[in-house]
């Protein structure tokens, strides 16, 4: 079965450094993967979304990765700031025209200033 | 900015009443979804709908749920007997044709079932 991991343990880090998010899927070959930040109580905001066939996307200061052949992506958050405080969702989209998303667990980010 | 809105924001019913959790798409949208997030879980898709009709549901989105866009502005999503496990965050989402981002998710609904 489809299986989305993230890692569930939250990732503390100092104000400035580069946070560093992993989503790893198997039996599942997106066109898409999409991140997305929730806060609590809150939906899931979009932040960004690479294509099967691109490697990285950049968007402020927002990094995204996707080795396809890793089945993995990779979310870096630099120069970090107390108000990326939040949960981190990663999501996989089949590219079927329904464009269901399915969704890792999310990792938490609390960055300490 | 345009957003999606949910109503109410907080539902509590109880075991076996029905309910109906209310959206409002992003208005010039054509595709629109809910998804449900128990607490502590994983948001897990629920079912989608185009051009009057559903694209794809989940295993969840068994015979107690019915979705349905009755005026061309509103997106419902009915729970007909509702049971404990049901109680979760309810989502609505909805995006345009052509783009594949699904970033416009509403507040939620929050539904405790007692």
């Amino acid at each position: 079965s489809q299986k989305i991991e993230q890692n569930s343990e939250a990732l503390n880090i100092q104000e400035g450094k580069t946070a560093t998010l992993t989503c790893n899927y198997t039996n599942y070959s997106p066109a898409y993967l999409q991140w997305y930040r929730q806060d609590p109580g809150r939906g899931p905001v979009f932040l960004l979304l690479i294509r099967e066939n691109e490697k990285e996307k950049r968007k402020e200061r927002l990094k995204v990765t996707f080795d396809t052949t890793l089945k993995q992506s990779l979310f870096h958050i630099t120069a970090s700031q107390p108000a990326d405080s939040a949960t981190y969702l990663c999501a996989l989209d089949s590219g079927a025209a329904g464009n269901k998303l399915t969704f890792g667990g999310g990792t938490r980010v609390l960055v300490k200033p | 900015e345009p957003e999606v809105t949910q109503t109410p924001s907080h539902q509590v019913t109880q075991m076996g009443q029905e309910v109906i959790l209310r959206c409002v798409p992003i208005s010039n949208h054509l595709y629109f979804y809910w998804y449900r997030q128990i607490l502590g879980q994983k948001v897990e898709f629920l079912v989608s709908f185009y051009n009057n009709e559903i694209s794809e549901k989940s295993e969840i989105f068994d015979d107690q749920f019915s979705v349905e866009r009755p005026d061309g502005s509103n997106f419902t999503l009915k729970i007909r007997s509702t049971k404990l496990e049901d109680s979760a965050m309810y989502f609505c989402a909805s995006r345009p044709y052509r783009d594949r981002s699904q970033g416009y998710f509403g507040p939620g609904t929050r539904l405790t079932v007692t």
